[in-house]
């Protein structure tokens, strides 16, 4: 069974601090991919980034920055000098190879305050 | 490139009623998904539809039936409503599998009263 936990629930930081989201999964399979989508108050869930699971390699893009261990199974988001806009609701999401639909993790509520 | 449409935006329908639900995709995905998000939870699979066939389904009951048209668009149907239904209810289309990403829309919001 696959499984997704994002143990923190909600999180609240000043405008431009640094902010870390944590993402940790459990699958059997080998390959697979990791998926991080953003929804704002509007609902619709915003793709961020997609990684496959024999890509190892941090990716930065911008403000925004993912570590992936798969040792740990850990795909955290992490977000440099945040900002009032990026308050939002993010979810981590897991899929095997092939796969038709999403796990989901429960969702990590960011809020940003001027 | 249009992305995906939801309608309607919002609902309320009261419990045993049946209501419908409208998703149209983003062009060039032939596949799409639907998702339930209950208030503070991540979103949950409910069913898949390819080429106008049910292409999987999560673990709800039969009352939740869909359709895929010619055009890749889709309805959900949710029959004989209960109140644990009240949901955010998020259409996704994809090209082929979820292994490429979703686009979702923005959801139609359903309160069962």
């Amino acid at each position: 069974a696959q499984k997704v936990t994002q143990a923190q629930t909600e999180i609240s930081v000043v405008e431009k601090e640094d902010v870390t989201l944590d993402c940790v999964y459990e699958t059997r399979d080998t390959t697979y991919y990791l998926f991080w989508y953003k929804q704002p108050p509007s609902g619709e869930l915003v793709f961020l980034i997609r990684r496959n699971s024999f890509d190892e390699q941090n990716e930065i893009s911008g403000r925004y920055s993912w570590n992936f261990q798969k040792s740990t199974s850990s795909f955290n988001f992490t977000i440099t000098a945040s900002q009032v806009v990026d308050s939002a609701v993010y979810f981590c999401a897991l899929t095997p190879s092939g796969g038709q639909n999403f796990v989901f993790g429960p969702g990590t509520r960011l809020s940003v305050l001027p | 490139e249009t992305g995906v449409t939801q309608s309607p935006t919002h609902l309320i329908k009261t419990r045993g009623q049946q209501v419908t639900l409208r998703c149209s995709s983003q062009s060039g995905h032939n596949t799409v998904s639907w998702y339930q998000q209950a208030l503070g939870q991540g979103p949950q699979f409910i069913f898949q539809y390819y080429r106008e066939e049910e292409n999987g389904r999560g673990n709800f009951p039969p009352r939740f039936s869909g359709l895929q048209f010619p055009n890749y668009s889709s309805e959900l149907n949710v029959n004989a409503l209960e109140l644990d239904d009240s949901a955010l209810y998020l259409c996704a289309s994809s090209l082929g599998t979820a292994t490429y990403g979703y686009t979702f829309g923005s959801g139609t919001r359903l309160t069962v009263v």
